[in-house]
């Protein structure tokens, strides 16, 4: 099947800084990239769609500020958490949507979040 | 009422059982269903992708839609001590363009005991 990536798997930082999280779809093309984010022992919470080139689409609730995606070329998309705060600590799962006649999702591994 | 409804579990089972995990859905414009396996503190794997009405198998899983009842499964036969994840279901309908935009059940938490 697809492979994504993501990077860091882990990460840990101060109240107030920003961490950006990277995805990438190592051997297909991902016109169209999503966010997700999962707390434990619950499902996944899509924050939003990315579209290379073009502007992200957020779900509702989900603050675009201070969730900043970039979907720069057709392997790379980004995810910048600014002014963490406590409450974004989380784990945060990207995916890929394959092209051909069955088109589905193909998730990265995660990367768990915590903000102290 | 949530979209689409799954049991989380846990569900313990001695390994060589047959597990059946399921999920119900209230969206009759669901069309495209799938099913994820998350070992713990992982991203979800794709286990099986079905269209149509009827069964699907792949080795030791079988995926069952009945779009009349609105109701999927899925069967993994001589269950294994390896197989203890959160099986999560997920669906997307025509108007989202098949894989796009997926909805997801809460994920049952398996465990296959030796």
């Amino acid at each position: 099947g697809a492979v994504v990536s993501q990077h860091p798997s882990r990460v840990i930082c101060k109240s107030g800084t920003s961490v950006k999280i990277e995805c990438r779809s190592l051997d297909f093309q991902a016109t169209t990239m999503f966010w997700y984010r999962q707390f434990p022992k619950q499902s996944l919470m899509l924050m939003a769609t990315s579209n290379e080139g073009s502007k992200a689409t957020y779900e509702q609730g989900v603050e675009k500020d201070k969730f900043l995606i970039n979907h720069a070329s057709l392997t790379l998309s980004t995810l910048t958490v600014t002014s963490a705060h406590p409450e974004d600590s989380s784990f945060y799962i990207c995916s890929g949507l394959s092209g051909g006649i069955q088109e589905t999702q193909y998730f990265g591994p995660g990367t768990r979040l915590l903000v102290l | 009422q949530k979209e689409v409804e799954q049991d989380p579990g846990p569900l313990s089972v001695p390994e060589g059982a047959i597990v059946s995990l399921n999920c119900t859905y209230s969206n009759s414009a669901f069309q495209y269903f799938m099913w994820y396996r998350q070992y713990s503190r992982k991203g979800p794997e794709l286990l099986m992708y079905t269209y149509s009405s009827g069964n699907k198998e792949d080795g030791r899983f079988t995926a069952q839609v009945d779009k009349s009842s609105k109701y999927i499964s899925l069967f993994i036969r001589d269950s294994q001590p390896s197989d203890s994840a959160t099986y999560l279901c997920a669906m997307s309908s025509l108007l989202t363009g098949g894989g796009n935009k997926l909805t997801f059940g809460t994920g049952t938490q398996l465990k296959v005991e030796l």
